[in-house]
Formats: structure tokens, C-alpha cells, sequence
């Protein structure tokens, strides 16, 4: 079975602060993981994918696959970044389905 | 094109009654999934198409539940005998592949549906 887990439900760091979003997934082959950012009134949007290795508004994800983690990581955080997170994987081995999280809520204090 | 839209935004309804949605994707974009998502969850996968050809439904989607893309443009989905616990959002996506960023699925605003 496929799922994702993200064990933090709400998060609060200050502004400044280091930030760390965790996520963590059980498949059986291999993974396709993103994460989508939701801000206030806004629709889902792809934040970043583990396959492009990229940094995006200084967020970064590895995959640990001995870990089976995907953490979202940004060194300083800023008030914009206050947002619900949804880290999802997509089984394209066994059907191209997409399981998302229960999603975090980051609220960055001024 | 200001990206993928969904139809209408917001729809109440009386238990047992049939409802539709329509979601217009992105144009070009080949692939269209739908999700549906209650409060306090993440979106839970229901169905895609590849272009006109749906090719993967959900295990857990109710036979009362079906989605249309006859055209390989636009979406339905239609949901019969509405139940209470029908009542969520419903979101659309779409992407395009095989593109440069991958299976990158962009959203609709959703539908939210409330049956009484």
C-alpha cells in the first residue's frame, strides 16, 4: 500500500528561524515525491519535485529513500511562507495515482 | 488561458439528488485528474484521463460516482444519490506529458458540494 504520512498537522517557527516540514511515504517501488503549497484563498500549486533537485522560494526536499523521507527544509523563514503543506507521491510504477498527506499548516511569526 | 476552471464553484443539494461538475483544464494539457478533499485532509485521489481514456479509478470510488472526458478536453463528473458524506470539495488538475517538468499537475479552484 501507498501512503504518506506528515506527522505535524500545525507548525509555528519565527521569523528567521530554521524550518523543517516532515513527510514521510511507504512504496513499495520507486517514487515520484512533490510538494504542493496551498496559500490563504489561493489554489494547490506544486512547490517542488525531488526529481528536479531544485531550490524553490529557498525551499528544498531530499528523498532518503533508507528513511523512506522527504522532508521540506528552509534555512530562514519568512512571513510569506505561512501556508498549508502537502507533500504527495505518485505511484507511476503501479498506475499513476497520486496520494497526498493530511497536509501541515506553517504560520511563520513576525 | 488563465488555467484550469471548475464548474460551479459552489453547489448545495438535497441527499439523493444527482449533481455535475465540469472542470476545463489547461488546453494542450493531456492528462485531467480529479481528487476530492474534506476538511482537514489532504486531496484523495478519485480518477484520471489520458486524453478521452480513463485509466486508473480509485479502489475506493463508489459505483454512484462517474467522470467523463469525451472529448479529451473538458471533464464531468457526475455523482448520483448523493449521500451526506458526499459533501466535500472536489478538485480538478491537469497536466502535460511527456513535458520538460514532468507529471506537474495544476489545480482548479474546486467545487465545493454540501448535501443536506
Amino acid at each position: 500500500a501507498q501512503r504518506v504520512t506528515q506527522p505535524e498537522k500545525l507548525l509555528s517557527v519565527f521569523k528567521g528561524a530554521p524550518v523543517e516540514l516532515k513527510c514521510n511515504y511507504s512504496y513499495s517501488g520507486s517514487p515520484e515525491l512533490f510538494w504542493y503549497v496551498q496559500y490563504s484563498r489561493q489554489r494547490l500549486q506544486l512547490l517542488l519535485r525531488h526529481i528536479s533537485r531544485e531550490s524553490i522560494k529557498g525551499f528544498t526536499a531530499d528523498l532518503n529513500k533508507g528513511e523512506t523521507s522527504f522532508h521540506l527544509k528552509k534555512p530562514f523563514a519568512q512571513e510569506e511562507d505561512s501556508a498549508m503543506y502537502y507533500c504527495a507521491l505518485n505511484s507511476a510504477n503501479t498506475g499513476n495515482q497520486f496520494y497526498f498527506g493530511t497536509g501541515t499548516s506553517l504560520t511563520v511569526i513576525p | 488561458d488563465t488555467g484550469v476552471s471548475q464548474n460551479p464553484r459552489h453547489k448545495i443539494t438535497k441527499r439523493g439528488q444527482n449533481v455535475t461538475f465540469r472542470c476545463d483544464p489547461i488546453s494542450e494539457h493531456n492528462r485531467l485528474y480529479w481528487y476530492r478533499q474534506t476538511l482537514g485532509q489532504g486531496p484523495e485521489f478519485l480518477t484520471y484521463f489520458q486524453n478521452e481514456a480513463q485509466l486508473e479509478k480509485s479502489r475506493l470510488l463508489s459505483d454512484r460516482f462517474s467522470a467523463e472526458r469525451p472529448k479529451g478536453s473538458f471533464s464531468t463528473l457526475e455523482i448520483q444519490r448523493t449521500e451526506q458524506g458526499d459533501s466535500a470539495m472536489y478538485l480538478c488538475a491537469s497536466s502535460l506529458l511527456p513535458g520538460t517538468s514532468g507529471d506537474t499537475q495544476y489545480f482548479g479552484p474546486g467545487t465545493r458540494l454540501t448535501v443536506l
